[in-house]
C-alpha cells in the first residue's frame, strides 16, 4: 500500500462544474496535509494547507479533512481552463518533517 | 512566502560528469529540502539538508551519489555525481521556516538530462 493515494486521473470536468479531489494515507501519525498545483513544465504550488478536521475553503478552493477515516479532499469550485493542472496531495508528521506526497490527480477543465 | 532561486535552470550533461545546483533563499530558513521528480512521476525526497551538519537522507540515495551542503541558512548545493541517463530529472528545492512558518514551499526547479 502505497503511504500516500491519488486517483492519477485525468478529471475531465465542464467549466463552470466542481472538480472533487481525493486522497487517501495510511500513517495514522500524520498531522499535516497540503494540496500543491503543478502546472506542466512547472514546479509545485501551494494551494491549501489543512491541520484539523473539517472544511477549509480559501476563494475558490474548500480542503476537507477526516482523520478518522484517513481522507483528505480538495474541492475546486466554478472550475475554469486555467485550473487545468495536476493537482499533489502532501503530508506530514510534524512542522519541520518531509513531506510525502502522492502520485497526483491531473485535472482536465474543459471550456 | 520566501523568494526560491535554483541555478542551473536547466542541463544537458555527459554520463560520468557531476553537476552541481545551487539553491539561494532570500530570507533565513530552518529548514532545506531537496526532491527528485522523474519524468511523469511525484516528488521523491532526496535528504534534508541541515545547516552546519550532514544532510539527512532517504531511503535509497547516499551521500557519494548526491552530496549535499548548507553552509547558511539561506544557500544549499545538491551535487549529482557520475551521472547517468537514469538520473535524468527535475531536481527541486523547498524551504520551510522564517517567514514560510510550517509550510514549504518550491523553487523552480532544475531540469536536468544526461546523455
Amino acid at each position: 500500500q502505497k503511504e500516500v493515494e491519488q486517483n492519477s486521473g485525468p478529471l475531465s470536468v465542464p467549466e463552470g462544474a466542481i472538480a472533487s479531489l481525493n486522497c487517501t494515507y495510511s500513517d495514522r501519525g500524520s498531522q499535516s496535509f497540503f494540496w500543491y498545483r503543478q502546472y506542466s513544465g512547472k514546479s509545485p504550488e501551494l494551494i491549501m494547507s489543512i491541520y484539523s478536521n473539517g472544511d477549509k475553503e480559501d476563494g475558490r478552493f474548500t480542503a476537507q479533512l477526516n482523520k478518522a477515516s484517513q481522507y483528505v479532499s480538495l474541492l475546486i469550485r466554478d472550475s475554469q481552463p486555467s485550473d487545468s493542472a495536476t493537482y499533489l496531495c502532501a503530508v506530514r508528521k510534524a512542522a519541520g518533517n518531509k513531506l510525502t506526497f502522492g502520485g497526483g490527480t491531473r485535472v482536465l477543465v474543459k471550456p | 512566502s520566501a523568494v526560491i532561486s535554483q541555478k542551473p535552470s536547466r542541463d544537458i550533461c555527459q554520463r560520468g560528469t557531476s553537476l552541481t545546483i545551487q539553491c539561494q533563499v532570500d530570507s533565513q530558513v530552518t529548514m532545506m529540502f531537496w526532491y527528485r521528480q522523474q519524468p511523469g512521476q511525484s516528488l521523491t525526497l532526496i535528504a534534508t539538508a541541515n545547516q552546519g551538519s550532514e544532510a539527512t537522507y532517504e531511503s535509497g540515495f547516499v551521500i557519494d551519489k548526491f552530496p549535499i551542503s548548507r553552509p547558511n541558512l539561506t544557500f544549499s548545493t545538491l551535487t549529482v555525481s557520475n551521472m547517468s541517463p537514469e538520473d535524468s530529472s527535475i531536481y527541486l528545492c523547498s524551504v520551510e521556516g522564517g517567514r514560510a512558518v510550517n509550510e514549504q514551499f518550491f523553487g523552480p526547479g532544475t531540469r536536468l538530462t544526461v546523455l
